[in-house]
């Protein structure tokens, strides 16, 4: 397995246009994070998945968001109506937490790099 | 809420010095993790501390936790340049029914630059 893939790698839009990204993790990861990370700060968590369900969403996360990881394999991250402070990079995260041989390590992705413009 | 400060922001350091970075974060936890980042790379995970008086070593790099004070840190014995990067403490806080689902609060970041 080649780690934590992400699609596309960068994205650039026009403000209030949808953009939707895909994140495959690891294989055999029960577990998908998706973060957002802004210049010169630290990844901010969006949302949580434990197979398909989600469970839990930041307050960061407005309406215009929404993840889904049907079939608990893949996930996408959907935003609508694009802002410029939408701008940002955004991190999909995968781990095998509460699995026996789990190291309670979350992989990291790529990154997809949005712009709005 | 949670918050997780790091100290310093920046570093500059000469190859072969020692220099410790700081991570303090406000609430109870027994779950800390330091990533590195590289100018437009992903995060790459470095040590995961998962109890009290935890001591990771990597390479030129050691990472400790103390819960009791609410600190981690991260020592670096003679750096070389090749340890240019971010490096990013995080801690899991658990909900409060006492579950840990690795929801992540990152600190700001220490920029580290190593000088010849």
């Amino acid at each position: 397995d080649t780690g934590v893939s992400q699609n596309p790698r960068h994205k650039i839009t026009k403000r209030g246009q949808n953009v939707t990204f895909r994140c495959d993790p690891i294989s055999e990861h029960n577990r998908l994070y998706w973060y957002r990370q802004t210049l010169g700060q630290g990844p901010e968590f969006l949302t949580y998945f434990q197979n398909e369900a989600q469970l839990e969403k930041s307050r960061l996360l407005s309406d215009r968001f929404s993840a889904e990881r049907p079939k608990g394999s893949f996930s996408t991250l959907e935003i609508q109506r694009t802002e410029q402070g939408d701008s940002a990079m955004y991190l999909c995260a995968s781990s095998p937490r509460g699995k026996a041989w789990s190291t309670d390590t979350q992989y990291f992705g790529p990154g997809t790099r949005l712009t709005v413009l | 809420e949670l918050k997780v400060e790091q100290n310093p922001l920046f570093l500059s350091m000469q190859e072969g010095k020692n220099y410790t970075i700081y991570c303090n974060y406000s609430t109870t936890s027994d779950r800390l993790y330091w990533y590195r980042q590289d100018p437009g790379k992903s995060l790459e995970s470095l040590f995961v501390l998962l109890s009290n008086g935890a001591v990771k070593q990597e390479g030129r790099l050691m990472a400790s936790l103390d819960t009791k004070a609410r600190l981690s840190t991260l020592h670096i014995t003679a750096a070389v340049h090749d340890l240019s990067a971010t490096y990013f403490c995080a801690v899991d806080l658990p909900n409060a029914g006492g579950t840990s689902y690795g929801k992540l609060t990152f600190g700001q970041g220490t920029i580290l630059t190593v000088h010849p």
